[in-house]
């Protein structure tokens, strides 16, 4: 069965710092991997997502995610923290075959920005 | 703004009621899903419909139960509530069924006294 775990539900950083959010996944098929955002009092935004081929992801405002196979492991990074990144993350697993896209997500970490 | 719609944003009930949570996918979206946040729990997968029929299940409870509607929109309904239901629920729209991005919906905060 799938699963997601990110390590750390808290993470604090300065701004102007690099920011890297781990997230670790297990999957027994080939995973599609996404990152969402959420800000205080709002829905879900996706910051990026890897399917197939490039295992460098860019997404939104600044963020990359890169996959590594042999590390069952997908991790966020920023190379410079703004105070606007302040949010809880999430790291998600598509549950493979085409039948259905469910998502399974990790427990969230809070991402503090420090002035 | 995602363009997935959800009504209400906040409900407030007693133990033992039945809610109903709609939402209106993005427009040209097919697949529907229900999740539920809570603090103990996290983010959860509840239900999924595609185009009107119901496509996977995850952790939903007996007493929830959903449908999807003939113009997309679905509906999440919830009876015999506990105070461990409230929690904060969203619904998500993608094009087809299976691993593409899903686009959410602001929520709906379900507060059970």
């Amino acid at each position: 069965a799938q699963s997601v775990t990110q390590l750390g539900s808290h993470v604090s950083v300065s701004e102007g710092a690099l920011v890297l959010l781990r997230c670790n996944y297990s999957s027994s098929v080939p995973p599609y991997l996404f990152w969402y955002v959420q800000y205080p009092n709002q829905g879900l935004q996706l910051l990026l997502k890897y399917t197939t081929g490039a295992t460098l992801v860019k997404g939104i405002n600044g963020f990359e995610a890169e996959f590594k196979k042999s590390e069952t492991s997908f991790h966020l990074t920023k190379p410079s923290a703004h105070m606007s990144d302040a949010a809880e993350y999430f790291c998600a697993v598509s549950v493979g075959s085409g039948n259905t896209g469910k998502l399974i997500f990790g427990q969230g970490t809070t991402l503090q920005v420090k002035p | 703004d995602s363009g997935v719609t959800q009504t209400p944003k906040h409900l407030i009930t007693a133990t033992g009621q039945r809610v109903t949570l709609r939402c209106s996918p993005r427009s040209g979206d097919l697949s529907v899903y229900w999740y539920q946040q809570s603090l103990d729990q996290g983010l959860q997968f509840l239900i999924q419909y595609y185009n009107g029929e119901e496509r996977a299940k995850g952790n939903i409870l007996e007493r929830f139960s959903a449908q999807q509607f003939p113009d997309l929109h679905s509906e999440l309904n919830l009876s015999s509530l506990e105070l461990g239901d409230s929690a904060l629920y969203f619904c998500a729209s993608s094009k087809t069924a299976s691993q593409e991005t899903q686009y959410f919906g602001p929520g709906t905060r379900l507060l059970v006294l």
